[in-house]
């Protein structure tokens, strides 16, 4: 089966860019989303389609996908930006999720 | 409102079944593909099922296939998830999402309920 993976955590300092890699087998060929899940909260869809924001979520954060590899990138990162992230692909008509990143601002 | 609300998580003993159910407010229901994902304690998001518009169309992940039916009733603005045999791994906080796009490779999951806590224990 498809697997997606991810670096267990990141630790950035405020106001610099926080980058999390997402690893998969040609994943260029698929489209990506990511979710951040803070503690205690749902997942909120940050990127899909690789690149794209959905409305409401702050232009620091954007993403690209290359490769083997996507990544996040949280530019500018603030203390509220501190959650886990998750990348997503489809494969096979299933979803497939990342094992999740956290990101600790320190 | 836009949102959806999961109810029906709970103690139950392992071998035990249980019934969840997501109903979806201030949108359309019946226009979208449905997921349900969950998040085990210290563990990731974990792809559970999904179905579509019509329910014609089931699909569920290998680990949990043949324990689980997805359902829906689009008139109520219902989606539901039976479980059965259920085990001390299943413990989990159990999510519905909505699906943006239906099941095509650029399809995203936009909308997640809160959860249940779905505790599996003796």
């Amino acid at each position: 089966s498809y697997a997606l993976t991810q670096p267990p955590s990141v630790s950035v300092s405020p106001g610099q860019t926080a980058t999390i890699a997402c690893s998969g087998h040609k994943l260029e060929t698929k489209y990506v989303c990511w979710y951040q899940q803070k503690p205690g909260q749902s997942p909120v869809l940050v990127i899909h389609q690789d690149n794209r924001r959905p409305s409401g979520i702050p232009a620091r954060f954007s993403a690209s996908n290359s490769g083997n590899s996507a990544t996040l990138t949280v530019s500018g990162t603030q203390p509220m930006d501190e959650a886990d992230y998750y990348c997503q692909a489809w494969d096979s008509s299933t979803v497939v999720f990342g094992g999740g990143t956290k990101l600790t601002v320190l | 409102q836009v949102q959806l609300v999961e109810s029906g998580g709970g103690l139950v003993k392992p071998g035990g079944s249980l019934r969840l159910s997501c109903v979806a407010s201030g949108f359309n229901l019946r226009d979208y593909y449905m997921h349900w994902i969950r998040r085990a304690p210290g563990k990731g998001l974990e792809w559970i099922s999904i179905i579509n518009i019509s329910s014609s169309y089931t699909k569920y992940a290998d680990s949990l296939k043949g324990r689980i039916t997805m359902s829906r009733d689009n008139a109520k603005n219902l989606v539901y998830l039976e479980m059965n045999s259920l085990r001390d791994d299943d413990t989990a906080t159990y999510y519905c999402a909505r699906g943006h796009g239906g099941d095509d490779s650029n399809a995203a999951l936009d909308l997640w309920g809160q959860g249940t806590l779905v505790t599996v224990s003796s």
